[in-house]
C-alpha cells in the first residue's frame, strides 16, 4: 500500500498570501495518477488537481499543482477568503488507493 | 452532467450489516469508463477509500474492510450499493460515494452530498 504523507499538518496564512502544501508517497506514484481535493466544513472533497498538474473543470488558475515521483506540491498563488479549507492528496494508481492525512489552510 | 446521491439507515446497531445505497443521475452505470466508489470519512478526521465496483461488476476493496465490505451494481435503478458486516463504533463516519473515471484518469471526479451513519444500540 502507497502510505501519503502531507505537511505541513495546518498552514496559517492570510488572504492573499502564497500556500505551497506537500504531499509525499512512501514508493514512486505515476504522475497521471495523483490528484489534489478541497473540503470545506459540511461538504464533500472537491477535486482540484488531477493527474498532478490538471485543474479541474471550474477550478481557479491560481491553483497549480507540480511533481512526480514520490514529491507532489499543490500550490495557491493567492489565497481568497473562500480557499481556507482541508485539502487531501490521493493516489489512484495502485491498490489500494489511499488518501493523505490532509492539510487544513487556515486564516491567521 | 452526473449526479450522486446516498441513501440509507442513518442509525446501525453494533454487530448488524450497514447498507447503503447510491443512486446515479445524469449518466448511466452501465455505459462503461468509470469505477463507482465508496469513501468514508469519521468526525473529524480523513478521507479512507472502501472500494470500488467497474461496469463488468469487478470489484476491489481496501484490505483493510475487504473482509466485511461488499459493493455491488443494479444496473436496472441505476444503482450501486455498499455493504459492511459486523459494524462497530469505529465504522460511525459520514459515508460518501463518487465516480472515478477510467479515461481520462480524473480522479474522484463527481460526489455525492455524504450520507451520515452512527453505529450505536
Amino acid at each position: 500500500e502507497i502510505v501519503l504523507t502531507q505537511s505541513p499538518g495546518t498552514l496559517s496564512l492570510s488572504p492573499g498570501e502564497r500556500a505551497t502544501l506537500s504531499c509525499r508517497a512512501s514508493q514512486s506514484v505515476s504522475s497521471t495518477y495523483l490528484a489534489w481535493y478541497q473540503q470545506t466544513p459540511g461538504q464533500a472533497p472537491r477535486l482540484l488537481i488531477y493527474g498532478a498538474s490538471s485543474r479541474a473543470t471550474g477550478i481557479p488558475d491560481r491553483f497549480s499543482g507540480s511533481g512526480s515521483g514520490t514529491d507532489f506540491t499543490l500550490t495557491i498563488s493567492r489565497l481568497e477568503p473562500e480557499d481556507f479549507a482541508v485539502y487531501y492528496c490521493q493516489q489512484y494508481g495502485s491498490l489500494p488507493f489511499t488518501f493523505g492525512p490532509g492539510t487544513k489552510v487556515d486564516i491567521k | 452532467q452526473v449526479q450522486l446521491q446516498e441513501s440509507g439507515p442513518g442509525l446501525v446497531k453494533p454487530s448488524q450489516t450497514l447498507s447503503l445505497t447510491c443512486t446515479v443521475s445524469g449518466g448511466s452505470i452501465s455505459s462503461g469508463g468509470y469505477y463507482w466508489s465508496w469513501i468514508r470519512q469519521p468526525a473529524g478526521k480523513g478521507l479512507e477509500w472502501i472500494g470500488h465496483i467497474y461496469t463488468s461488476g469487478s470489484t476491489n476493496y481496501n484490505p483493510s474492510l475487504k473482509s466485511r465490505v461488499t459493493i455491488s451494481a443494479d444496473t436496472s435503478n441505476n444503482q450501486f450499493s455498499l455493504r459492511v458486516t459486523s459494524v462497530t463504533a469505529a465504522d460511525t463516519a459520514v459515508y460518501y460515494c463518487a465516480s472515478c473515471p477510467l479515461w481520462p484518469p480524473y480522479g474522484l471526479d463527481v460526489w455525492g452530498q455524504g450520507t451520515t451513519v452512527t453505529v450505536s444500540s
